[in-house]
Protein backbone atom coordinates (compact mmCIF):
# COMPACT_ATOMS: atom_id res chain seq x y z
CA UNK A 1 0.00 0.00 0.00
CA UNK A 2 0.71 3.56 -0.38
CA UNK A 3 3.56 4.53 1.99
CA UNK A 4 3.53 8.47 4.10
CA UNK A 5 4.18 11.04 1.49
CA UNK A 6 4.95 14.36 2.41
CA UNK A 7 5.45 17.81 -0.21
CA UNK A 8 7.33 19.59 -1.30
CA UNK A 9 10.15 17.05 -1.71
CA UNK A 10 12.27 20.32 -1.54
CA UNK A 11 11.45 23.94 -0.70
CA UNK A 12 13.50 27.30 -0.64
CA UNK A 13 12.53 29.86 0.76
CA UNK A 14 14.01 34.10 1.90
CA UNK A 15 14.15 34.71 5.49
CA UNK A 16 11.46 36.11 7.11
CA UNK A 17 9.29 34.29 4.53
CA UNK A 18 5.75 31.73 5.66
CA UNK A 19 6.66 28.09 4.91
CA UNK A 20 3.81 24.96 5.31
CA UNK A 21 4.71 21.61 4.88
CA UNK A 22 2.32 19.02 4.24
CA UNK A 23 2.17 15.53 5.73
CA UNK A 24 0.05 12.40 4.08
CA UNK A 25 -0.05 9.49 6.57
CA UNK A 26 -0.72 6.26 6.04
CA UNK A 27 -4.58 4.96 5.80
CA UNK A 28 -6.07 4.07 8.89
CA UNK A 29 -3.11 5.97 10.85
CA UNK A 30 -4.30 7.87 13.75
CA UNK A 31 -0.97 9.14 14.89
CA UNK A 32 1.28 11.19 13.61
CA UNK A 33 4.76 12.98 14.17
CA UNK A 34 6.82 15.24 12.89
CA UNK A 35 10.80 15.30 13.17
CA UNK A 36 13.60 17.38 11.94
CA UNK A 37 16.93 16.77 11.11
CA UNK A 38 19.33 19.23 10.66
CA UNK A 39 22.85 19.00 9.15
CA UNK A 40 25.12 17.52 11.42
CA UNK A 41 22.23 16.89 13.80
CA UNK A 42 20.27 13.81 14.62
CA UNK A 43 16.88 13.53 14.34
CA UNK A 44 14.37 15.46 16.70
CA UNK A 45 11.24 15.34 17.59
CA UNK A 46 8.65 18.45 16.86
CA UNK A 47 5.33 17.39 17.85
CA UNK A 48 3.04 14.46 18.19
CA UNK A 49 -0.88 14.32 17.26
CA UNK A 50 -3.06 11.54 17.87
CA UNK A 51 -6.13 11.81 15.73
CA UNK A 52 -6.58 15.60 15.16
CA UNK A 53 -5.38 16.83 19.21
CA UNK A 54 -1.59 17.35 19.67
CA UNK A 55 -1.34 15.90 22.94
CA UNK A 56 2.90 16.99 22.96
CA UNK A 57 4.24 19.73 21.12
CA UNK A 58 7.33 19.59 23.35
CA UNK A 59 9.79 19.76 20.37
CA UNK A 60 8.54 22.64 18.76
CA UNK A 61 11.80 25.04 18.85
CA UNK A 62 10.20 28.58 18.99
CA UNK A 63 6.51 29.96 18.74
CA UNK A 64 6.92 30.81 15.21
CA UNK A 65 6.54 26.78 14.44
CA UNK A 66 2.85 25.26 14.31
CA UNK A 67 0.71 22.45 13.37
CA UNK A 68 -2.36 21.12 12.86
CA UNK A 69 -4.10 18.11 11.63
CA UNK A 70 -7.44 17.88 10.41
CA UNK A 71 -10.24 15.11 9.43
CA UNK A 72 -7.46 12.45 11.31
CA UNK A 73 -5.43 12.27 8.44
CA UNK A 74 -3.38 15.04 6.46
CA UNK A 75 -1.22 17.71 8.70
CA UNK A 76 0.33 20.78 7.78
CA UNK A 77 3.62 22.06 9.65
CA UNK A 78 3.94 25.89 9.41
CA UNK A 79 7.12 28.05 9.86
CA UNK A 80 6.46 31.58 10.51
CA UNK A 81 9.20 34.32 9.17
CA UNK A 82 11.76 31.33 8.38
CA UNK A 83 14.80 31.93 10.02
CA UNK A 84 18.49 30.15 8.58
CA UNK A 85 18.83 28.05 11.28
CA UNK A 86 14.94 26.65 10.10
CA UNK A 87 17.18 24.76 7.19
CA UNK A 88 16.44 21.19 8.03
CA UNK A 89 14.97 18.02 6.53
CA UNK A 90 11.60 17.99 8.40
CA UNK A 91 10.21 14.62 8.41
CA UNK A 92 6.96 12.90 9.22
CA UNK A 93 5.91 9.63 10.00
CA UNK A 94 2.82 7.96 11.07
CA UNK A 95 1.67 4.76 13.45
CA UNK A 96 -1.72 3.00 13.93
CA UNK A 97 -1.96 4.40 17.49
CA UNK A 98 -3.87 4.34 20.24
CA UNK A 99 -6.70 2.71 18.38
CA UNK A 100 -4.09 -0.74 18.16
CA UNK A 101 -3.80 -0.54 21.74
CA UNK A 102 -3.49 -3.84 24.09
CA UNK A 103 -1.53 -5.28 26.34
CA UNK A 104 2.27 -5.22 25.24
CA UNK A 105 1.51 -3.90 21.58
CA UNK A 106 3.87 -2.13 19.93
CA UNK A 107 3.46 0.56 17.34
CA UNK A 108 5.45 1.12 14.65
CA UNK A 109 6.42 4.30 12.95
CA UNK A 110 6.81 4.85 9.58
CA UNK A 111 8.84 7.95 8.18
CA UNK A 112 7.70 9.65 4.56
CA UNK A 113 10.98 10.85 2.36
CA UNK A 114 11.20 14.13 4.13
CA UNK A 115 11.02 17.76 2.81
CA UNK A 116 14.27 19.70 2.67
CA UNK A 117 14.14 23.38 3.66
CA UNK A 118 16.95 26.07 2.72
CA UNK A 119 16.26 28.67 4.06
CA UNK A 120 17.96 31.64 2.61
CA UNK B 1 13.49 5.67 27.54
CA UNK B 2 16.51 4.16 28.25
CA UNK B 3 20.05 4.97 26.30
CA UNK B 4 21.63 3.06 23.90
CA UNK B 5 24.96 2.68 22.71
CA UNK B 6 26.85 2.13 19.08
CA UNK B 7 29.93 2.33 17.53
CA UNK B 8 30.70 5.24 15.42
CA UNK B 9 30.88 3.18 11.85
CA UNK B 10 32.15 -0.11 11.23
CA UNK B 11 32.49 -1.82 7.62
CA UNK B 12 31.98 -5.11 5.49
CA UNK B 13 32.50 -6.74 2.59
CA UNK B 14 29.35 -7.35 -0.02
CA UNK B 15 28.02 -10.97 1.01
CA UNK B 16 28.97 -11.20 4.35
CA UNK B 17 27.24 -10.93 7.21
CA UNK B 18 27.16 -7.35 9.10
CA UNK B 19 26.69 -7.72 12.55
CA UNK B 20 25.93 -4.06 14.39
CA UNK B 21 26.15 -4.48 17.84
CA UNK B 22 24.09 -1.97 20.28
CA UNK B 23 24.47 -1.63 24.61
CA UNK B 24 21.60 -0.76 26.73
CA UNK B 25 22.48 -1.41 29.91
CA UNK B 26 19.74 0.25 31.51
CA UNK B 27 16.52 -0.69 29.89
CA UNK B 28 13.47 -1.52 31.78
CA UNK B 29 11.42 -4.34 31.75
CA UNK B 30 8.43 -2.76 29.64
CA UNK B 31 11.25 -1.09 26.72
CA UNK B 32 11.79 -2.79 23.35
CA UNK B 33 14.87 -2.54 21.44
CA UNK B 34 13.86 -1.10 17.84
CA UNK B 35 16.05 -0.65 14.69
CA UNK B 36 16.03 1.66 12.08
CA UNK B 37 18.12 2.90 9.09
CA UNK B 38 18.85 5.94 7.18
CA UNK B 39 20.01 5.63 3.48
CA UNK B 40 22.00 8.88 2.33
CA UNK B 41 18.84 11.83 1.56
CA UNK B 42 16.30 9.37 2.67
CA UNK B 43 13.57 8.99 5.70
CA UNK B 44 14.19 6.48 8.09
CA UNK B 45 13.28 2.70 7.60
CA UNK B 46 11.85 0.68 10.07
CA UNK B 47 14.06 -2.88 9.87
CA UNK B 48 12.78 -4.63 13.22
CA UNK B 49 11.63 -4.56 17.02
CA UNK B 50 11.86 -7.30 19.46
CA UNK B 51 11.14 -7.11 23.34
CA UNK B 52 13.07 -10.13 24.73
CA UNK B 53 13.03 -12.63 22.15
CA UNK B 54 15.20 -13.26 19.01
CA UNK B 55 13.34 -11.93 15.98
CA UNK B 56 13.84 -12.22 12.12
CA UNK B 57 11.94 -10.87 9.41
CA UNK B 58 12.84 -10.63 5.40
CA UNK B 59 15.45 -7.72 6.00
CA UNK B 60 17.48 -8.93 9.40
CA UNK B 61 17.76 -10.59 12.27
CA UNK B 62 17.62 -9.18 15.95
CA UNK B 63 19.60 -11.32 18.61
CA UNK B 64 19.17 -9.89 22.31
CA UNK B 65 20.73 -11.21 25.01
CA UNK B 66 19.47 -12.67 28.05
CA UNK B 67 20.18 -9.71 30.55
CA UNK B 68 18.38 -7.55 27.56
CA UNK B 69 21.35 -5.32 27.91
CA UNK B 70 22.76 -5.79 24.59
CA UNK B 71 21.66 -6.82 21.08
CA UNK B 72 22.76 -7.45 18.10
CA UNK B 73 21.37 -6.48 14.41
CA UNK B 74 22.43 -9.02 12.05
CA UNK B 75 22.12 -8.51 8.08
CA UNK B 76 22.71 -11.85 6.82
CA UNK B 77 24.43 -11.14 3.23
CA UNK B 78 24.78 -7.06 2.98
CA UNK B 79 24.65 -5.26 -0.27
CA UNK B 80 25.93 -1.67 -1.35
CA UNK B 81 22.77 -0.98 -0.69
CA UNK B 82 22.62 -1.64 3.08
CA UNK B 83 24.77 1.42 3.05
CA UNK B 84 23.32 3.51 5.83
CA UNK B 85 23.20 4.74 8.85
CA UNK B 86 21.61 2.35 11.90
CA UNK B 87 19.54 3.48 14.68
CA UNK B 88 19.17 1.23 17.63
CA UNK B 89 16.02 2.69 19.31
CA UNK B 90 15.17 1.37 23.18
CA UNK B 91 11.63 2.86 23.60
CA UNK B 92 8.54 2.14 26.10
CA UNK B 93 4.95 3.09 24.52
CA UNK B 94 3.07 5.17 27.45
CA UNK B 95 -0.20 5.46 25.32
CA UNK B 96 0.99 8.73 25.58
CA UNK B 97 3.15 9.59 23.10
CA UNK B 98 5.64 7.05 21.83
CA UNK B 99 8.03 9.07 20.04
CA UNK B 100 11.36 7.80 19.09
CA UNK B 101 14.32 9.08 20.35
CA UNK B 102 17.54 9.27 17.66
CA UNK B 103 21.30 9.26 18.84
CA UNK B 104 23.72 9.46 16.09
CA UNK B 105 23.57 5.86 15.19
CA UNK B 106 26.43 3.46 13.74
CA UNK B 107 27.45 4.23 9.97
CA UNK B 108 27.79 0.56 7.90
CA UNK B 109 29.81 0.85 5.01
CA UNK B 110 29.52 -1.88 2.46
CA UNK B 111 32.51 -2.74 0.56
CA UNK B 112 32.55 -4.95 -2.76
Amino acid sequence: GAGVSQSPSNKVTEKGKDVELRCDPISGHTALYWYRQSLGQGLEFLIYFQGNSAPDKSGLPSDRFSAERTGGSVSTLTIQRTQQEDSAVYLCASSLGLASGGVGFTDTQYFGPGTRLTVL
Amino acid sequence: DAKTTQPTSMDCAEGRAANLPCNHSTISGNEYVYWYRQIHSQGPQYIIHGLKNNETNEMASLIITEDRKSSTLILPHATLRDTAVYYCIVRAFTGANSKLTFGKGITLSVRP
